[in-house]
């Protein structure tokens, strides 16, 4: 069966220090990945997504970025954390080949508190 | 790009009624339309979902329907239990070009009273 591994599950980084946050998928092949970001009363935000290694699709310029070293690990990373970065971080993935239908699977988040 | 609206934000229920979350979504090219439901505390995960070749679908107490025209689809629960607290989210996509996200909306928080 397949397993998704996002961590940490918290994390509380002072402005302007960096950021990475590791997601990993067990179980499977070139899954499809995401980053979303849930503010409260904001839904579901897509941040990243990746088809393949090294293909990252940025939905919305930020000071964030995303990479895919390998094919199963999906990072989330910032060079200087904003206060405005706070928020809860899900990492998810899809089944290759399910074109635009297909449930997403997402991680258990990272809850990211900038001070 | 696509744009999904949800309402209500907050729904608050009596045990066994009946609960209705609506979305609307922008782009008329759409043709997958899932709900995703989170627990407080946990990882939102799929309930149901429909696709625009068919107008409802039904799941033991919980029914989606799609209304291409006017582009919007709606979440019905019956016969609503405590543990149906939760947030609700609707999505939509696309296929063709960038056909491999969903747009959310906002979310619905149901609060099933006892």
């Amino acid at each position: 069966s397949q397993t998704i591994h996002q961590w940490p599950a918290t994390l509380v980084q002072p402005v302007g220090s960096p950021l990475s946050l590791e997601c990993t998928v067990e179980g499977t092949s070139n899954p499809n990945l995401y980053w979303y970001r849930q503010a409260a009363g904001r839904g579901l935000q897509l941040l990243f997504y990746s088809v393949g290694i090294g293909q990252i699709s940025s939905e919305v310029p930020q000071n964030l970025s995303a990479s895919r070293p390998q094919d199963r690990q999906f990072i989330l990373s910032s060079k200087k954390l904003l206060l405005s970065d706070s928020s809860f971080y899900l990492c998810a993935w899809k089944h290759p080949g399910t074109a635009n239908t297909g449930e997403l699977f997402f991680g258990e988040g990272s809850r990211l508190t900038v001070l | 790009g696509e744009n999904v609206e949800q309402h209500p934000s907050t729904l608050s229920v009596q045990e066994g009624d009946s609960a209705v979350i609506k979305c609307t979504y922008s782009d008329s090219a759409s043709n997958y339309f899932p709900w995703y439901k989170q627990e407080l505390g946990k990882r939102p995960q799929l309930i149901i979902d429909i696709r625009s070749n068919v107008g409802e679908k039904k799941d033991q107490r919980i029914a989606v329907t799609l209304n291409k025209t006017a582009k919007h689809f709606s979440l019905h629960i019956t016969e609503t239990q405590p543990e149906d607290s939760a947030v609700y989210f609707c999505a939509a996509s696309r296929s063709g070009g960038s056909n491999y996200k969903l747009t959310f909306g906002k979310g619905t928080l149901l609060t099933v009273n006892p």
